[in-house]
């Protein structure tokens, strides 16, 4: 496709719901990230893959949240058991090079999960 | 602790009146500075990437500069549809991939 592409846009869950959000990176791009942004904020990172494998899963809030790129392209972002601070946007990005240095990544438009 | 704030949180400018944002950053061996324009329900879109203290780069109305502690965003002579709020972000020092963002700063030029 042209971009990244995140789906659904939007979100409501219930409180205790799981709930899984999909991202299709651009095609043959390399690296993939999830990034959390919270109303008024700036993104904050949540985990790095490098194709298949995740290399850094060191922003993920708790083990509630899980995901995974079992191909090295799209990716799924997995909240089991959501709470009302989970509610924000989650931003995938993607690049067509390890890590980011000397390049830009490519964001999606994002998901916009509300937890009520 | 490594950390980007970014000032005014918002600007209000009238079409054709320049201005400054300025973003400020305490990150150890600064590796990357990237400013990033968000529009309302998108994603972060790219502008710039700076490497090193006096480097500047341009796009149409907007110049960004950097020194050893912060970053400007000049934007010359405003429009309507430079509205939108602007990111600032500084790679990680132990990753090559991850990066810090700010807050931001919401813009909106007034016709």
């Amino acid at each position: 496709g042209a971009g990244v592409s995140q789906s659904p846009r939007y979100k409501v869950a219930k409180r205790g719901q799981d709930v899984a959000l999909r991202c299709d990176p651009i095609s043959g791009h390399v690296s993939l990230f999830w990034y959390q942004q919270a109303l008024g904020q700036g993104p904050e990172f949540l985990t790095y893959f490098q194709n298949e494998a995740q290399l850094d899963k060191s922003g993920l809030p708790s083990d509630r949240f899980f995901a995974e790129r079992p191909e090295g392209s799209v990716s799924t972002l997995k909240i089991q058991r959501t709470q009302q601070e989970d509610s924000a946007v989650y931003l995938c990005a993607s690049s067509p090079i390890t890590g980011i240095s000397n390049t830009e990544a490519f964001f999606g438009q994002g998901t916009r999960l509300t937890v009520v | 602790e490594d950390q980007v704030t970014q000032s005014p949180e918002a600007l209000r400018l009238q079409e054709g009146e320049s201005s400054s944002l300025n973003c400020s950053y305490t990150v150890s061996g600064l590796r990357g500075l990237f400013w990033y324009r968000q529009d309302p329900g998108k994603g972060p879109e790219f502008l710039f990437t700076l490497y090193s203290a006096g480097e500047e780069k341009e796009k149409e109305r907007l110049k960004a500069t950097l020194t050893k502690k912060e970053s400007f965003l000049h934007i010359t002579a405003p429009k309507p549809e430079d509205s939108a709020t602007y990111l600032c972000a500084v790679q990680a020092p132990d990753s090559s991939y991850k990066l810090i963002f700010g807050s931001g700063t919401r813009l909106l030029v007034r016709p």
